[in-house]
């Protein structure tokens, strides 16, 4: 069964520490993005990568760090330099299209952070 | 920039009530409007995209319409497991990233 993962569903931190959230997925998709969804809010793009070893920022990218050493995986760090991590994360995937664009983006089942 | 809005923030309907969703949006070029349906708890799960004025889509009760300026997502007959939230995004033609409304959030009461 093809698809996204993502890990832990649920993550709890303490102020002042780094956590990293997995994404892998076995779509054969070029392109994967992480997402930051808040109650009453749209996602918001924090980083996303095109292709193995490049990745750009997204909107909110402050206190957060990615990286894309296997096209399968696109983890996302939080650092203790986010001020306000509690949130909901979607990591995404897509193919991507000649011509530089990608195709429709299809989405893991999310990991909610809390920091305590 | 790109500017997606979604109306209403939510809605609630009886079971079998018909009505429809909007989403307007501002961008220099479309490539894509893609909806989502979200549970709570869940990702969203990929519903449509469309790509150019005029194109309709359906799926069960769900049909996507789309215009130069917006885009409504039609529910014919809903049922009670429709209750979620619909997410609209747009992508324009240079780009490969998403820009999101906030989101309908539908309840069909039974």
């Amino acid at each position: 069964d093809g698809g996204i993962t993502q890990s832990p569903k649920y993550l709890f931190r303490k102020e002042g520490q780094n956590v990293t959230l997995s994404c892998e997925q076995n779509l054969n998709h070029d392109a994967m993005y992480w997402y930051r969804q808040d109650p009453g809010q749209g996602l918001r793009l924090i980083y996303y990568s095109q292709i193995v070893n490049d990745f750009q920022k997204g909107d909110i990218a402050e206190g957060y760090s990615v990286s894309r050493e296997k096209k399968e995986s696109f983890p996302l760090t939080v650092t203790s330099a986010q001020k306000n991590p509690t949130a909901f994360y979607l990591c995404a995937s897509s193919k991507s299209v000649p011509g530089g664009s990608t195709d429709t983006q299809y989405f893991g089942p999310g990991t909610r952070l809390t920091v305590l | 920039e790109d500017q997606v809005t979604q109306s209403p923030e939510a809605l609630r309907l009886q079971e079998g009530e018909s009505s429809s969703l909007n989403c307007s949006y501002t961008v220099s070029g479309l490539r894509g409007l893609f909806w989502y349906r979200q549970d709570p708890g869940k990702g969203p799960e990929f519903l449509f995209t469309l790509y150019s004025a005029g194109e309709e889509k359906e799926k069960e009760r769900l049909k996507a319409t789309l215009t130069k300026k917006e885009s409504f997502l039609h529910i014919t007959a809903p049922k009670p497991e429709d209750s979620a939230t619909y997410l609209c995004a747009v992508k324009e033609t240079s780009g490969s990233r998403l820009t999101f409304g906030e989101g309908t959030q539908l309840t069909v009461n039974p």
